[in-house]
């Protein structure tokens, strides 16, 4: 079983690009989440989606969004990037329904560097 | 607020030594879920391990076991006899109840160990 895919795995931005990052779960996950790592603020969640609709968010700014299609696929999108945004975002995707297990599958994320 | 604290930034031991990454959480809810996630440098986080709140039964999966107080809420974890392999960054987190479902996690800062031949 194929586990969970993100692409691309490394990329280099300069300051006001923005950056879209995609993930692919595991076939048949339908809730994907996406966390944010930096070795000041450790793991952070950004926002969680089930379904197509999101379903929880963290506290980031605006400028941090994302969405999920039909197929489950998410992607997450960074606008008028600064130097702070440098991080691994690492996508995680879970079986879940309504319920809460927490048994996410991670991918082994983008590395985004913002010079 | 949820929170969790890795108090041990990072352990280095030797091949064959025991070595217990300690994990202390907070929370108000009187439903949660914690857990042990392992990064290796590969990046991505591997599951260990899942316990909920209303199970305080220690748990043993082979050298790894678990140790979960409520009472001093904080959730243990001891790998028996370290092999290099067990070098990685290990994570504690806590699941948050939230309305309708979620699968967000609140992590620890996490607990670097190396294991030395």
């Amino acid at each position: 079983k194929a586990g969970v895919t993100q692409t691309p795995r490394y990329l280099i931005k300069t300051r006001g690009q923005q950056v879209t990052l995609s993930c692919s779960p595991i076939s048949g996950h339908r809730s994907v989440s996406w966390y944010q790592q930096t070795p000041g603020q450790g793991l952070q969640f950004l926002f969680e989606y089930f379904s197509e609709t999101q379903r929880n968010k963290g506290n980031f700014p605006g400028r941090f969004s994302g969405r999920q299609f039909s197929n489950s696929r998410s992607e997450m999108n960074v606008s008028t990037l600064e130097l702070g945004d440098s991080a691994l975002y690492l996508c995680a995707s879970s079986p879940a329904g309504t319920g809460q297990t927490g048994e996410l599958f991670f991918g082994e994320g983008s590395r985004l560097t913002v010079l | 607020a949820q929170k969790v604290t890795q108090a041990q930034t990072e352990i280095s031991v030797v091949e064959k030594e025991d070595v217990t990454l300690d994990c202390v959480y907070e929370t108000r809810d009187t439903t949660y879920y914690l857990f042990w996630y392992k990064q290796p440098p590969s990046g991505e986080l591997v599951f260990l391990i899942r316990r909920n709140s209303f199970d305080e039964q220690n748990e043993i999966s082979g050298r790894y076991s678990w140790n979960f107080q409520k009472s001093t809420s904080s959730f243990n974890f001891t790998i028996t006899a370290s092999q290099v392999v067990d070098s990685a960054v290990y994570f504690c987190a806590l699941s948050e109840a939230t309305r309708g479902g979620s699968e967000k996690l609140v992590f620890g800062k996490g607990t670097k160990l190396t294991v030395n031949p």
